[in-house]
């Protein structure tokens, strides 16, 4: 079956600091990884996503997340963060199976922090 | 701006009221998503539907009902409502990755 782990409720870091939230998966198939942000209030934006290729991905905001087949984890990660990114985070892989083709399984979410 | 448009934002109900949550994507999507999200919960889905014309059950559906009126529109209807349906619901559209819209805040007393 497939599911997301986000082992962390809560991230807090200082500003200018480098930033991980952590996404560990599940998937029967072909990993397909997304991270979302959403700001209070607002509904959920794509940040970026995994399809295949480079390990490294590079998303919007300066975000990056490093895809790693052999421990099945997909970190999100930014080198030096702000407080606008102060944000709830959530993984999410795809399914790409039969009737269920293209349904996004999400995480519980962590809440980052970023303090000045 | 293309994209998901929901409505209402916001919303109060009376238990056993009945109401419906609109959506609609103007992207050509052929899959569209209602989701609830709960504190802690993360987001769960209700409904989904792959196609013009079909519909399926997600992790939970008991109380809502859902409607793929067209290739656009998605609905999602509440009968009777309870205050365990408060929540924040989003409508969702997309295949490799989704566009989600703004959601709707909805309390049940």
């Amino acid at each position: 079956a497939q599911s997301v782990a986000q082992p962390e409720d809560q991230v807090n870091v200082a500003e200018g600091n480098p930033l991980t939230v952590k996404c560990t998966y599940s998937v029967s198939g072909n990993p397909y990884l997304f991270w979302y942000v959403q700001y209070p209030n607002r509904g959920l934006q794509f940040l970026l996503k995994y399809i295949t290729g480079d390990n490294l991905v590079k998303g919007s905001y300066g975000f990056e997340a490093e895809f790693n087949k052999s421990q099945t984890s997909f970190h999100l990660k930014k080198p030096s963060a702000l407080v606008s990114d102060s944000a709830l985070y959530f993984c999410a892989v795809r399914d790409d199976r039969g009737s269920t083709l293209g349904r996004l399984y999400f995480g519980r979410g962590t809440q980052l922090t970023v303090w000045p | 701006n293309a994209g998901v448009t929901q409505t209402p934002k916001f919303q109060v109900l009376k238990t056993g009221q009945s109401m419906t949550l609109q959506c609609a994507q103007d992207m050509n999507h052929n899959s569209m998503y209602w989701y609830r999200q709960d504190p802690g919960m993360g987001l769960r889905l209700i409904y989904y539907s792959a196609s013009e014309g079909t519909t399926d059950k997600g992790e939970v559906p008991n109380g809502y009902n859902v409607s793929r009126l067209n290739k656009r529109e998605f609905s999602l209807r509440l009968e009777s409502a309870a205050p365990s349906q408060t929540s924040v619901y989003f409508c969702a559209s997309g295949v490799y990755g989704y566009t989600f819209g703004s959601g709707t805040r909805l309390t049940v007393v």
